[in-house]
C-alpha cells in the first residue's frame, strides 16, 4: 500500500531563516506531487506540483521554491522566511498521469514564522 | 481564484441528524471530488463524482451533481460525533492535473 510522509510535524522559525520541508511517498513509482499551503480556517492553496524528476510548475509567486530529487521526494524551500509564510503545508500525491483523480494527502507541517 | 465555493461555511447539528452542504463551481469539470479534514491533520478523501454521474453513494455518503447548475451536494446520513470535521469539494479542468478546492464547510456534530 502506499503511504506519504512529512516531516517535521510542527516548526517555528524566525523571520528571515531557511526553510526546508521533506515530502516522500512509498508504494508507487512516477507519482504526481502537489505542495499546498493552507491559512488558518481557509482552504488550500496549490503552492507547486510536479509530474516527474525536476519537473516543477509554480502556481503563486512567492519567496518560496520547490525541488524533486528523486522520483517520490518532494521538497519545499525557501532563503528567507516572511511573515506570511506561517501556515499548515500538505503535500500530497496522485497516480502517474492521473487527470482530475484523487489525492492523497500527508500529515501536513505546522509553520510558524515569528 | 477558487473554482469551488462550499455553503454553509459552518453547520451545527444534533448526532443522529442528517447534515447537507454544497458546493458551486463555475466552469466546466471532468470530476468533483470532497474531502474531509479533521482539525490540525490531512485532507481524507471521500468520494469522486464524475461529469457524466448524477449520484453516488458511500456508506453514510451520498454526493449529487447537477452539471447544468454546476453545483454538488454532500449528505451525511445519521451523523456521528465522529463527522465532526470540515469537508471540502475540489474540482479539475479538462487535462489538468491540478485540484482546486473550496474553502469549506465546518460541521460540528454535538453530543
Amino acid at each position: 500500500s502506499q503511504t506519504i510522509h512529512q516531516w517535521p510535524a510542527t516548526l517555528v522559525q524566525p523571520v528571515g531563516s531557511p526553510l526546508s520541508l521533506e515530502c516522500t511517498v512509498e508504494g508507487t513509482s512516477n507519482p504526481n506531487l502537489y505542495w499546498y499551503r493552507q491559512a488558518a480556517g481557509r482552504g488550500l492553496q496549490l503552492l507547486f506540483y510536479s509530474v516527474g524528476i525536476g519537473q516543477i510548475s509554480s502556481e503563486v509567486p512567492q519567496n518560496l521554491s520547490a525541488s524533486r530529487p528523486q522520483d517520490r521526494q518532494f521538497i519545499l524551500s525557501s532563503k528567507k522566511l516572511l511573515l506570511s509564510d506561517s501556515g499548515f503545508y500538505l503535500c500530497a500525491w496522485s497516480s502517474a498521469g492521473a487527470v482530475g483523480e484523487t489525492q492523497y494527502f500527508g500529515p501536513g507541517t505546522r509553520l510558524l514564522v515569528l | 481564484s477558487q473554482q469551488g465555493e462550499e455553503d454553509p461555511q459552518a453547520l451545527s447539528i444534533q448526532e443522529g441528524e442528517n447534515a447537507t452542504m454544497n458546493c458551486s463551481y463555475k466552469t466546466s469539470i471532468n470530476n468533483l471530488q470532497w474531502y474531509r479534514q479533521n482539525s490540525g491533520r490531512g485532507l481524507v478523501h471521500l468520494i469522486l463524482i464524475r461529469s457524466n454521474e448524477r449520484e453516488k453513494h458511500s456508506g453514510r455518503l451520498r454526493v449529487t451533481l447537477d452539471t447544468s447548475k454546476k453545483s454538488s451536494s454532500l449528505l451525511i446520513t445519521a451523523s456521528r460525533a465522529a463527522d465532526t470535521a470540515s469537508y471540502f469539494c475540489a474540482t479539475d479542468k479538462s487535462n489538468d492535473y491540478k485540484l482546486s478546492f473550496g474553502a469549506g464547510t465546518t460541521v460540528t456534530v454535538r453530543a
